[in-house]
């Protein structure tokens, strides 16, 4: 079946630590991106990639990073320097970039911090 | 920059009948797109419906239909025959044009909606 993987379910950070939230697709889809939920607020745009080997920052990039070395693969860095990383993560794809497409959503991870 | 406000944080509705949920958003462009998903207790976001913003006609999708009133900038969500699966938070979502379709969206903060039996 295709879609959105993203791994692991659940993931703690200590302070100082760097750690790297997994998206993979076999959708074919073009475009990925990442979105961070807080409680009570809706998805906020962390960073986004149209093609491979670019990617664009959101509205909340600070402390987080990324890398699009293949088409199926999106993943996410949350640094030290985000200071409050706890939060619900998910990864979407879109297939082309015609803006009435829909974008297809994994099942998130949620970070907490130790 | 784009804002979607939901002004209902929590909507309840007997089963079986008909909850509309609010959207506004404010944008100076004329040219965009508008989106319901649905988060069930799961957490995965579902897509419910669609809207491109050149188009006139309201979107209908089975039981989901919205009222777009471009000039009023409001997106509102109609559901019909409530049913006990449609319990979920809802957010409304905007998308520019402008650089082509692939830029990520513009979330509110979410209506939960509860179906009572």
């Amino acid at each position: 079946d295709g879609g959105i993987t993203q791994s692991p379910k659940y993931l703690f950070r200590k302070e100082g630590q760097n750690v790297t939230l997994s998206c993979e697709q076999n959708l074919n889809h073009d475009a990925m991106y990442w979105y961070r939920q807080d409680p009570g607020q809706g998805l906020r745009l962390i960073y986004y990639s149209q093609i491979v080997n670019d990617f664009q920052k959101g509205d909340i990039a600070e402390g987080y990073s990324v890398s699009r070395e293949k088409k199926e693969s999106f993943p996410l860095t949350v640094t030290s320097a985000q200071k409050n990383p706890t939060a619900f993560y998910l990864c979407a794809s879109q297939e082309g970039s015609r803006g009435n497409q829909p974008q297809h959503f994994g099942d998130g991870t949620r970070l907490s911090i130790l | 920059a784009q804002t979607v406000t939901q002004s209902q944080p929590e909507m309840s509705v007997q089963e079986a009948e008909t909850v509309t949920l609010s959207c506004t958003y404010d944008t100076s462009e004329s040219d965009y797109y508008l989106f319901w998903y649905k988060q069930p207790p799961s957490r995965q976001m579902i897509l419910v419906i669609r809207q491109e913003a050149y188009k006139q006609q309201n979107a209908t999708e089975n039981r989901f239909s919205v009222n777009f009133q471009k000039a009023a900038k409001s997106f509102s969500l109609k559901i019909s025959d409530s049913q006990l699966g449609d319990a979920a938070m809802y957010f409304c979502a905007y998308r520019s044009a402008l650089r082509g379709g692939a830029d990520g969206l513009t979330f509110g903060k979410g209506t939960h909606l509860i179906i009572q039996p």
